[in-house]
């Protein structure tokens, strides 16, 4: 079964910092593409970051570049997010989600088809 | 940054009811649009990709379409297991953002 399954959240002063593990199963996790996603409380999903399968390119939002660092490592399945800095503003569930890709033509159409269940993370004093 | 304007924001429709959500992007995404679903307290999961693609499992009552800024998300018989947010996303640009979300209520 495709499994991906996010640790490490929790309560962290603001300031503090936090470092998420998303363990992937099922599939072959070094070919693909990962993000993390964030959900605060009874808002919509926002993207975070974005990785390569092989780790080379790697995006991040405007709101925690800077402060967050994602990573992985293809030998253990894990993609991770070090975050540093944080802020009220972080509070929120994290998930991490795979990205493929369909091909129409010359044309890539990519989206996030397998989500992990999420893991909370509250920035509080 | 790419903004995705979804509407409505939030509805009330019964069991049968066809219903549709559109959303739009602030320039045009050729067919780069997606669409998930979100249950309270679980994650989202994906329903269709490529505006009109449908997603391996997920019922035929689901259909996507549109092109370039504007696209809907129409379900043609609402089912009690579809009161859900949908949400939107484009992933034309490296930074994907989603839509505000819609929020389908049991009238």
């Amino acid at each position: 079964e495709v499994q991906l399954v996010e640790s490490g959240g929790g309560l962290v002063q603001p300031g503090g910092s936090l470092r998420l593990s998303c363990a992937a199963s099922g599939f072959t996790f070094s070919s693909y593409e990962m993000n993390w996603v964030r959900q605060a409380p009874g808002k919509g999903l926002e993207w975070v970051s974005y990785i390569s399968s092989s780790g080379s390119t790697i995006y991040y939002a405007d709101s925690v570049k800077g402060r967050f660092t994602i990573s992985r490592d293809n030998a253990k399945n894990s993609l991770y997010l070090q975050m540093n800095s944080l802020r009220a503003e972080d509070t929120a569930v994290y998930y991490c989600a795979r990205m493929v890709y369909s091909k129409s033509g010359k044309t890539n159409y990519y989206y996030m088809d397998v989500w992990g269940k999420g893991t909370t993370v509250t920035v509080s004093s | 940054d790419i903004q995705m304007t979804q509407s409505p924001s939030s509805l009330s429709a019964s069991v049968g009811d066809r219903v549709t959500i559109t959303c739009r992007a602030s320039q045009s995404i050729s067919s780069n649009l997606n669409w998930y679903q979100q249950k309270p307290g679980k994650a989202p999961k994906l329903l269709m990709y490529a505006a009109s693609s449908l997603q391996s499992g997920v019922p035929s009552r689901f259909s996507g379409s549109g092109s370039g800024t504007d696209f809907t998300l129409t379900i043609s018989s609402l089912q009690p297991e579809d009161f859900a947010t949908y949400y939107c996303q484009q992933s034309y640009s490296t930074g994907v953002t989603f839509g505000g979300g819609t929020k389908v209520e049991i009238k």
